[in-house]
């Protein structure tokens, strides 16, 4: 089973600011990563597929990159409603389908 | 636009089966390249991706919960189910209903139903 884990925990940032956040896999996965967006009592939303496509809808300001075990996903400049939780999800080597443990992105 | 919607008992017992059902609205379960998921989430925690359901009636599960999921379908309703047997407390979460295409993205979600295990 791939793990993926996701850094940091927490990220405390202001409206406005650059968010870097990281997933690492434990084994290759090539540019097969998904990124999802969830914020409180909701259902998660895709926003970035095979590591760096903006999913329909999704604001240039998401972007991602990476390839193999090492990426990231950059939020340029923080609206309020960005401020949520984040999730990456590889599908290369599957069942399982597996999901990092996430990173909070709240409001500093 | 496909949706989907979760339904089913809110409490199961320990040893009982947890049953859902997943209705979809604004499309067809028969689409040839629509595959059918279940995902959960207990309490504050992450994403578990329980299975897949297509609609011939091929599945695939996470084998760490395999020997106790089931997931058929039912085109002429248009819903594919979740069930789960002999539950504990661990499988208290929240339940989702989710659409991926060949590419084993989550694109579309249902708006997720809490299950919580107890007497």
């Amino acid at each position: 089973e791939i793990v993926l884990t996701q850094s940091p925990a927490t990220l405390s940032l202001s409206p406005g600011d650059r968010a870097t956040l990281s997933c690492r896999a434990s084994q290759s996965v090539s540019n097969y990563l998904a990124w999802y967006q969830q914020k409180p009592g909701q259902a998660p939303r895709l926003l970035i597929f095979d590591a760096s496509n903006r999913a329909p809808g999704i604001p240039a300001r998401f972007s991602g990159s990476g390839s193999g075990t090492d990426f990231t996903l950059t939020i340029s400049s923080l609206e309020p409603e960005d401020f949520a939780v984040y999730y990456c999800q590889q599908r290369v080597d599957w069942p399982p389908l597996t999901f990092g443990g996430g990173t909070k992105v709240e409001i500093k | 636009q496909v949706q989907l919607q979760e339904s089913g008992p809110g409490r199961v017992k320990p040893s009982e089966t947890l049953s859902l059902t997943c209705t979809v609205s604004g499309g067809s379960v028969s689409i040839n390249s629509y595959y059918w998921s279940w995902i959960r989430q207990p309490p504050g925690k992450g994403l578990e991706w329980i299975g897949y359901v297509y609609y011939s009636g091929s599945t695939n599960y996470n084998p760490s919960l395999k020997s106790r999921v089931a997931m058929p379908i039912d085109t002429s309703k248009n819903q594919f189910s979740l069930k789960l047997s002999s539950v504990t407390a661990a499988d208290t979460a929240v339940y989702y209903c989710v659409k991926s295409s060949w590419n084993w993205y989550f694109d579309v979600w249902g708006r997720g139903t809490l299950v919580t295990v107890s007497s």
